[in-house]
């Protein structure tokens, strides 16, 4: 079966730390995807990044990064220099990547990061 | 770029009442998909569609029906509405469904049933 655990349900930082946001899943496919969604609190689902299985090389994105390690079945999202507007709810998600897939993203339970000023 | 449109953004409904919510999308996207989150967690797939004039059940498919008579729509019909049925619905579409290129999502409907 497929899972994805965001054992950290909420996190708060004071505005300029950084903050990494934990992903671990479960699959039993070779193939698939991963990514993280930014939800803020507008509610609307912003995607962030998509990685598939094959790729381990960290991904820099301004402040943001991404750390995919296959050894620990991990996805863990860094931001540094922490803002404000980083405020909201972060989802990663899994998804299989062959014919039967039919698009079923499997989604943590999210994690609430305040950051506060 | 209008993307994935929902409607209506929110919605009270009574028990026992029915409702669609309305779903377009006008990057010609054969994926189309349903999904609801309910408070504290993540989203579950409710229905999907991978053309037009063809759906299927997701995970949670129990209380809706869905159609798909053209690319563009997908809607998602509210048939009895029962408590359980309070969430955020959020429409998505993608152009591969092997999750190669991104899923886009609408801002999300909210619903109430009280």
């Amino acid at each position: 079966a497929q899972k994805v655990t965001q054992a950290q349900t909420e996190i708060s930082v004071v505005e300029k730390e950084d903050v990494t946001l934990d992903c671990v899943y479960e699959t039993r496919d070779t193939t698939y995807y991963l990514f993280w969604y930014k939800q803020p609190p507008s509610g609307e689902l912003v995607f962030l990044i998509r990685r598939n299985s094959f790729d381990e090389q960290n991904e820099i994105s301004g402040r943001y990064s991404w750390n995919f390690q296959k050894s620990t079945s991990s996805f863990n999202f860094t931001i540094t220099a922490s803002q404000v507007v980083d405020s909201a709810v972060y989802f990663c998600a899994l998804i299989k990547n062959y014919g039967g897939s039919q698009g079923n993203l499997i989604f943590g339970k999210g994690t609430k990061l305040s950051v506060k000023p | 770029n209008a993307g994935v449109t929902q409607t209506p953004k929110f919605r009270i409904l009574k028990i026992g009442q029915s409702m669609t919510l309305q779903c377009a999308q006008d990057m010609n996207h054969n994926y189309m998909y349903w999904y609801r989150q309910d408070p504290g967690m993540g989203l579950k797939l409710i229905y999907y569609s991978v053309g037009a004039g063809i759906t299927d059940k997701g995970e949670v498919p129990n209380g809706y029906n869905v159609s798909r008579s053209t690319t563009e729509d997908f809607p998602l019909r509210l048939e009895l509405a029962a408590p359980s049925q309070t969430s955020v619905y959020f429409c998505a579409s993608s152009n591969d469904r092997s999750g190669g290129n991104t899923i886009y999502f609408g801002e999300g409907s909210w619903l109430t049933v009280v």
